[in-house]
C-alpha cells in the first residue's frame, strides 16, 4: 500500500485563487517532498520539508507539516493557468526509500 | 549538464520478450531509483540503488532486475514482459542529504 495519500484527487479553481492540497502518510518520516508533473512529463521537485520543521515557503508555495497527525499541506497562492498539473507528495522514511502518493490533479481556469 | 537521461522514450513489446530500459545521470548522484506510473496512481518504487554495486527492492520488484556497475548508469531489465507491465517508467537520481529527486522524462512501455 502507498505511504502517502493526497486529497483531493482533483481540484478546479479560477486563476488568482489559492489552491490547497493535502497529503497524509502512515509511518514516521525523515522528510516530505512535493513534486509537480505536467501532462506527459517527468516530475519536478518543488519543495522539501524536514520532519523537525513545521512550515516552509518558496515563492508562491507554502508547505506545512504536522507529524502528530502525519499530514502535510501544499498551498499555492494566486494560482496561474501555468500551475495546471498533477501534484504529488513523497515521503522519505528511515533508510533510503522515497514513496509517492497518488497525486492531486489541479486545473486552473484562465 | 543533461541531468537524468532515459532511453528509449517509447517501446512496444510482445508478451514474453525481454528488454532493458536505460537510465544515465551526469550529476554524480549516489542514489538512483526506478518507478512505474500507472493511470490514476502515483509512482510505485520498483528498485533502487544507494551506490555502485548496491541495489535493493522497492514496492513492486517482481518481473524486473537491476544492476549498478557504475555511478552513472542504472538499467532496468524486464525479464519476460507481461501486459501488466504496460506503464510509464521513470528513473530518478538524488544525492545524500535532504534533497529532492531529479527525474528523467520517462519511458512509455506497452506490452501487447
Amino acid at each position: 500500500s502507498q505511504q502517502g495519500e493526497e486529497d483531493p484527487q482533483a481540484l478546479s479553481i479560477q486563476e488568482g485563487e489559492n489552491a490547497t492540497m493535502n497529503c497524509s502518510y502512515k509511518t514516521s518520516i525523515n522528510n516530505l517532498q512535493w513534486y509537480r508533473q505536467n501532462s506527459g512529463r517527468g516530475l519536478v521537485h518543488l519543495i522539501l520539508i524536514r520532519s523537525n520543521e513545521r512550515e516552509k515557503h518558496s515563492g508562491r508555495l507554502r508547505v506545512t507539516l504536522d507529524t502528530s497527525k502525519k499530514s502535510s499541506s501544499l498551498l499555492i497562492t494566486a494560482s496561474r493557468a501555468a500551475d495546471t498539473a498533477s501534484y504529488f507528495c513523497a515521503t522519505k522514511t528511515g533508510g533510503f526509500k522515497t514513496i509517492f502518493g497518488a497525486g492531486t490533479r489541479l486545473f486552473v481556469k484562465a | 549538464n543533461a541531468g537524468v537521461t532515459q532511453t528509449p522514450k517509447f517501446q512496444v513489446l510482445k508478451t514474453g520478450q525481454s528488454m532493458t530500459l536505460q537510465c544515465a545521470q551526469d550529476m554524480n548522484h549516489e542514489y538512483m531509483s526506478w518507478y512505474r506510473q500507472d493511470p490514476g496512481m502515483g509512482l510505485r518504487l520498483i528498485h533502487y540503488s544507494v551506490g555502485a554495486g548496491i541495489t535493493d527492492q522497492g514496492e513492486v520488484p517482481n518481473g524486473y532486475n537491476v544492476s549498478r556497475s557504475t555511478t552513472e548508469d542504472f538499467p532496468l531489465r524486464l525479464l519476460s514482459a507481461a501486459p501488466s507491465q504496460t506503464s510509464v517508467y521513470f528513473c530518478a537520481s538524488n544525492t545524500a542529504g535532504d534533497r529532492g529527486y531529479t527525474f528523467g522524462s520517462g519511458t512509455r512501455l506497452t506490452v501487447v
